[in-house]
C-alpha cells in the first residue's frame, strides 16, 4: 500500500480567510491523488482528482475556484479552501491511488468560524 | 451515474456474534469492489479488495467478503466479531467507465458491546 499524512490533522480559521491543507504520499510516488469532504455521519463525497503535473479534475458542483488544487511533486497535493465560509466545515481527506486500489491520509478537520 | 447502497446504517452486536453488512452496486459492467473500515478517531484502512478470481475474498482481521455478480452485491462477514472491531464500514466501487473513481456507500456503524 501506501502511507499517506496530512497536515494540519486540524485548522480554525475565520471566514473570509484562505486555508492551505497538504497531503503527502510518504512511500509512493503518486501520479494521482484524490480530494474527499466527509460531512458529519457521512459517507465520503469525491471533490477532485489530482494530477500531478497538470490541472485537477473536479467532480460536478464542486467550485474549482473556490478548491484549489496544486499537485507540483509525485508526493505532495495541497488543498487551498479559498473564502472559506462556515458551510465549508467538514473533514476533508485525501487518497494516493496505487494501480487500482486508494490509500487513504488521516483527514483534516476544518472549522470556519 | 454508478452508486453503492449499504442497507445497515447501524448495528449492534455482542462480542462472538456473527457480522455481516450488506452492499449492493448498481453498474453493468466490470466492477472493482471494496470494503474499508474506519476506527474511531482513525483514518479509513482497507479491509479487503475484489477485481477478479474467486468470488469469496478474504481480508485482514478475519474478515471476509463474497462478490455475487447476479445479485450486484459485495457482502462483508467475520464469523465472531470482538469489542476491537467497533468502527464504521465503508463499502466502495469502482466501476470501468468511472476510471479510478471510488463510489462510496452511506457507511455502516457497528458497536460491538462487551
Amino acid at each position: 500500500g501506501a502511507v499517506v499524512s496530512q497536515h494540519p490533522s486540524r485548522v480554525i480559521c475565520k471566514s473570509g480567510t484562505s486555508v492551505k491543507i497538504e497531503c503527502r504520499s510518504l512511500d509512493f510516488q503518486a501520479t494521482t491523488m484524490f480530494w474527499y469532504r466527509q460531512f458529519p455521519k457521512q459517507s465520503l463525497m469525491l471533490m477532485a482528482t489530482s494530477n500531478e503535473g497538470s490541472k485537477a479534475t473536479y467532480e460536478q458542483g464542486v467550485e474549482k475556484d473556490k478548491f484549489l488544487i496544486n499537485h507540483a511533486s509525485l508526493t505532495l497535493s495541497t488543498l487551498t479552501v479559498t473564502s472559506a465560509h462556515p458551510e465549508d466545515s467538514s473533514f476533508y481527506i485525501c487518497s494516493v491511488r496505487v494501480t487500482d486500489t486508494q490509500y487513504f491520509g488521516p483527514g483534516t478537520r476544518l472549522t470556519v468560524l | 451515474a454508478q452508486s453503492v447502497s449499504q442497507h445497515n446504517h447501524h448495528v449492534i452486536l455482542s462480542e462472538a456474534a456473527s457480522l455481516e453488512l450488506g452492499c449492493n452496486y448498481s453498474y453493468g459492467g466490470t466492477v472493482n469492489l471494496f470494503w474499508y473500515v474506519q476506527y474511531p478517531g482513525q483514518h479509513l484502512q482497507l479491509l479487503l479488495k475484489y477485481f477478479s478470481g474467486d468470488p469469496l475474498v478474504k481480508g485482514i482481521k478475519g474478515f471476509e467478503a463474497e462478490f455475487i455478480k447476479s445479485k450486484f452485491s459485495f457482502n462483508l462477514r467475520k464469523p465472531s466479531v470482538q469489542w476491537s472491531d467497533t468502527a464504521e464500514y465503508f463499502c466502495a466501487v469502482n466501476a470501468g467507465a468511472a476510471g479510478n473513481k471510488l463510489t462510496f456507500g452511506g457507511g455502516t456503524r457497528v458497536l460491538v458491546k462487551p
